[in-house]
């Protein structure tokens, strides 16, 4: 199973702020990695596919970028509707995983 | 605009097989550019991938699930299917459908992201 590992698990930011997120891969898993967000009671929504491409109607403050072992999601300014959990996943391989998720509270 | 909605028991008593549906609306479940996927949540707790299957019954599963899960499709009622045996407390869990894409913008791969998600039903394993 290729395992993926995000940091922080917890990050505290303040509106306006730059946040980043960072997902590794236990392997090479080119750029087959999708991004989403999931708030408190709600499905997860599919932000990022393909490490980069921002999925249609996602506000263009979310961006990613990586390849083979290191991703990252970056918020360029925090708002109000930005804080959640957010979580990625590879789908390389056939047997899919997340990450463990990065929870961005209010500062 | 397409919908997913999981239905099955509530409640489901330890050792006994959990099973739920996904009912599919607003397309088609039989388009063979998507597959179709289970996932699911612990109270408090990440996102852990269940298993997948294609329109055609082409399954993949979670390897630490595998010997006790089968999803199955029925395309003439357009949903898709999970069970799970000998289930325990460690199964408590919300449960979610979603649609997987094969395609997104002019890539295509063998596997994909979710891009559509059900409002996920909780299931708890409790005599």
């Amino acid at each position: 199973d290729i395992q993926m590992t995000q940091s922080p698990s917890t990050l505290s930011a303040s509106v306006g702020d730059r946040v980043t997120i960072t997902c590794r891969a236990s392997q090479s898993i080119s750029s087959w990695l999708a991004w989403y967000q999931q708030k408190p009671g709600k499905a997860p929504k599919l932000l990022i596919y393909k490490a980069s491409s921002l999925e249609s109607g996602v506000p263009s403050r979310f961006s990613g970028s990586g390849s083979g072992t290191e991703f990252t999601l970056t918020i360029s300014s925090l708002q109000p509707d930005d804080f959640a959990t957010y979580y990625c996943q590879q789908y390389y391989s056939y047997s899919l995983t997340f990450g463990g998720g990065t929870k961005v509270e209010i500062k | 605009q397409l919908q997913l909605q999981e239905s099955g028991p509530g409640l489901v008593k330890p050792s006994e097989t959990l099973s739920l549906t996904c009912a599919v609306s607003g397309g088609s479940i039989s388009n063979n550019i998507y597959y179709w996927g289970w996932i699911r949540q612990p109270p408090g707790k990440g996102l852990e991938w269940i298993g997948s299957i294609s329109y055609s019954g082409s399954t993949y599963y979670n390897p630490s699930l595998n010997s006790r899960v089968t999803i199955s499709v029925d395309t003439s009622k357009n949903q898709f299917s999970l069970e799970m045996t000998s289930v325990t407390a460690a199964d408590t869990a919300l449960y979610y459908c979603a649609r997987g894409r094969y395609c997104a913008g002019s890539d295509c791969y063998e596997s994909g992201d979710f891009d559509y998600w059900g409002q996920g039903t909780l299931v708890t394993v409790s005599s």
